[in-house]
């Protein structure tokens, strides 16, 4: 079936430093990417999403990129901070209106 | 806005028992879906509704497991009779549509079958 592979599974940067998760999706069809956020005990969040029109977005220290023919897209953290410990995962949308998720990356900012 | 409202939070039970998880979407949104989360399989979607209407219950992994949106504010999930495997954190989540829209989701509730 159609899946969304995330890498890697743990990552750990120092403060200040950049992060970068990578996923790969297989359904061709995919046209909305969302990237969330999950904090200790809570639900989700989105942070970001990208739209198959548009290669690149950014939002303040977040920036996520699609590679529509690779069927790649990265998501990009800047001048991380103690905050920015969390769960990400990535996500891609099915033709059938579902969003399949990634397993997740579990980061963890260093000080 | 309250965001969507998910009870209990947590859940211990026995095999064997019925649990029912409850969801209130948040208002206006048309699409309501639920979630199971373990370390092993990750976030799967088990369910999800369109204007109170079950849209894909391809996920629910077997009969045992149920959902209902009886209106526009309130979903169930039920199991029964539960058994350990099903512990999990349980996810209802809601969107104004069900596309390429965010989803909003609740703070879980944590089963725990023994």
């Amino acid at each position: 079936g159609e899946n969304v592979e995330q890498h890697p599974s743990t990552l750990s940067v120092q403060e200040g430093d950049s992060a970068v998760i990578k996923c790969t999706y297989s359904d061709s069809a995919s046209n909305y990417f969302p990237w969330y956020k999950q904090e200790l005990g809570k639900g989700p969040q989105l942070i970001i999403d990208i739209r198959s029109n548009v290669g690149e977005k950014k939002d303040q220290r977040i920036a996520v990129t699609l590679n529509k023919t690779a069927k790649h897209f990265s998501l990009h953290i800047t001048e991380t901070q103690p905050e920015d410990s969390a769960v990400y995962f990535c996500a891609a949308n099915l033709r059938d209106d579902k969003i399949i998720f990634g397993k997740g990356t579990r980061l963890h900012i260093l000080p | 806005d309250a965001g969507v409202i998910q009870s209990p939070r947590h859940e211990v039970t026995e095999m064997g028992q019925e649990v029912t998880l409850r969801c209130k979407p948040i208002s206006g949104h048309n699409s309501l879906f639920w979630y199971r989360q373990t370390m092993m399989r990750g976030l799967e979607l088990l369910i999800y509704f369109n204007n109170n209407v079950p849209i894909d219950d391809s996920g629910m992994p077997e009969d045992r497991f149920s959902a209902k949106m009886p209106n526009a504010s309130f979903s169930t999930l039920k199991i029964q009779p539960s058994e350990p495997r099903d512990s999990a954190v349980y996810f209802c989540a809601s969107s104004l549509t069900p596309g390429s829209v965010e989803q909003y989701f609740g703070p879980g509730t944590r089963l725990t079958v023994t």
